[in-house]
């Protein structure tokens, strides 16, 4: 049963381009949670995400930043005119419906982003 | 969610008990108790969670206090492949919070052969 697999899992960008970071939430979950971890910094919550739905993008900075889960295929994080500051390792998470278990979420590996 | 205090950094002998303690004096009565671990360069993995009783998985025990205050996670036999961040969160049940979680500055815990 494989995890949650999030890729590329290292991707360089010259600033002003764009980024697409992609996760496969674990079989059977539909939802998704990306969270963004800064150099030295602690993980933060960016978006949760169910099948083609945005439920709380509350942790999305305003401007450059779009997620989306569609019907098929894998949840999408994008990031348009990558600036240094965006230098990040952003990590996807999934977990199953129902609310059970509220808190137990299966992430990635992550996705490394460089902004040159 | 509330707020969680935790020691920036312990040390434990490898094969001994790692005990980690987390204050979360402000918790509320609908709120849970988590413990992740981020080990270098990877994603944070689950450890185990509660409500007010303890609780013991293959991985460790959650010790939480009677008055919900306080809580700690029990490694019961530390290997070297235990060195992490451990991170304590408090969370609600349901609603829009579901899967939002506030990772802290953790316990860097680093194992010793």
């Amino acid at each position: 049963n494989a995890g949650v697999m999030q890729n590329p899992r290292h991707l360089v960008r010259r600033r002003g381009q764009e980024a697409r970071l992609r996760c496969s939430p674990m079989k059977g979950h539909s939802h998704v949670y990306w969270y963004r971890q800064l150099p030295e910094e602690g993980l933060k919550f960016m978006v949760y995400l169910q099948k083609e739905n945005i439920i709380d993008e509350s942790g999305m900075p305003k401007e450059r930043f779009s997620a989306e889960f569609p019907k098929e295929g894998p949840s999408i994080l994008r990031i348009q005119q990558v600036v240094r500051g965006d230098s990040a390792a952003y990590f996807c998470a999934s977990s199953p419906p129902g609310l059970s278990n509220t808190g137990e979420l299966f992430f990635g590996e992550g996705s490394r982003l460089t902004v040159l | 969610d509330a707020k969680t205090t935790q020691p920036t950094s312990m040390d434990c002998a490898e094969g001994r008990a790692a005990n980690l303690p987390c204050n979360h004096s402000t918790i509320s009565g609908n709120e849970y108790v988590y413990w992740y671990r981020q080990i270098h360069s990877q994603g944070p993995q689950y450890i185990i969670h509660g409500l007010k009783n303890n609780e013991t998985n293959e991985m460790a025990s959650l010790i939480i206090t009677e008055d919900r205050k306080s809580s700690t996670l029990i490694l019961p036999h530390a290997t070297l492949r235990d060195t992490a961040v451990y991170y304590c969160i408090v969370t609600n049940a349901g609603g829009t919070s579901y899967g939002k979680l506030t990772f802290g500055q953790g316990t860097i815990l680093t194992v010793h052969p």
